[in-house]
């Protein structure tokens, strides 16, 4: 079983709706927990992050963290066209080393 | 303010043929990556360095060599290439202090091996 599991897609939604990613992992040394996004034939970029359990928000995006589940998700609010994308959740026990990745959830906002 | 450069953006090799990808940051991080991405199997790490003069194996090793040069740049070779290594190859920095969170990706090397 891998540390971390996403859910592959592919997720299809109509502009406007909100969107509901997750991920569930194993290693309760977790405490860094981050979500990047993906646009197609490009490389990975930070959306946001978190630390411990709790939520963050920023725009239209927040990030969710419950650390007794070992579950993490975004929601992404009024989705647009533009988030079209492949979002792939990470986590470290530490802040920026040793990020342990999901495999990506493949995310198309029609419009 | 480039981040993380990578060349060459696309390859195509023969199999047993042997190749360099090309990897340099500009942030002044610590810690260099490589990953490489295939579809249903996400990001794999090749190797790492957690700073100038180390490397370490990650989850795919076999069949890759690397080469810390200097603090900005980590380069992949491919001694033999195999059609097994077909895949999108990421370089990837993080370091920077108190505070710093995450990767720092390159745009992506496109590698066929035929």
């Amino acid at each position: 079983q891998k540390e971390v599991e996403q859910d592959p897609g592919p997720l299809s939604v109509p502009e406007g709706a909100i969107v509901s990613l997750n991920c569930t992992y194993s290693n309760s040394a977790f405490q860094y927990f981050m979500w990047y996004r993906q646009y197609s034939r490009k490389g990975p970029e930070l959306l946001m992050y978190t630390y411990s359990s709790g939520n963050k928000e920023d725009g239209r995006f927040t990030a969710q963290v419950d650390k007794s589940s070992k579950y993490i998700s975004l929601f992404i609010r009024d989705s647009q066209p533009s988030d079209s994308a492949t979002y792939l959740c990470a986590m470290s026990p530490f802040g920026n080393e040793k990020l342990t990745f999901g495999t990506g959830t493949r995310l198309t906002i029609i419009p | 303010n480039a981040g993380v450069t990578q060349t060459p953006k696309f390859q195509v090799l023969k199999t047993g043929q042997s190749m360099t990808l090309q990897c340099a940051q500009d942030m002044n991080h610590n810690s260099m990556y490589w990953y490489r991405q295939d579809p249903g199997m996400g990001l794999r790490l090749i190797y790492y360095s957690a700073s100038e003069g180390t490397t370490d194996k990650g989850e795919v090793p076999n069949g890759y060599n690397v080469s810390r040069l200097n603090k900005r740049e980590f380069s992949l070779r491919l001694e033999s290439a195999a059609p097994s290594q077909t895949s999108v190859y990421f370089c990837a920095s993080s370091g920077g202090g108190q505070g710093a969170f995450g990767y720092t990706f390159g745009s992506g090397t496109r590698l066929t091996v035929v």
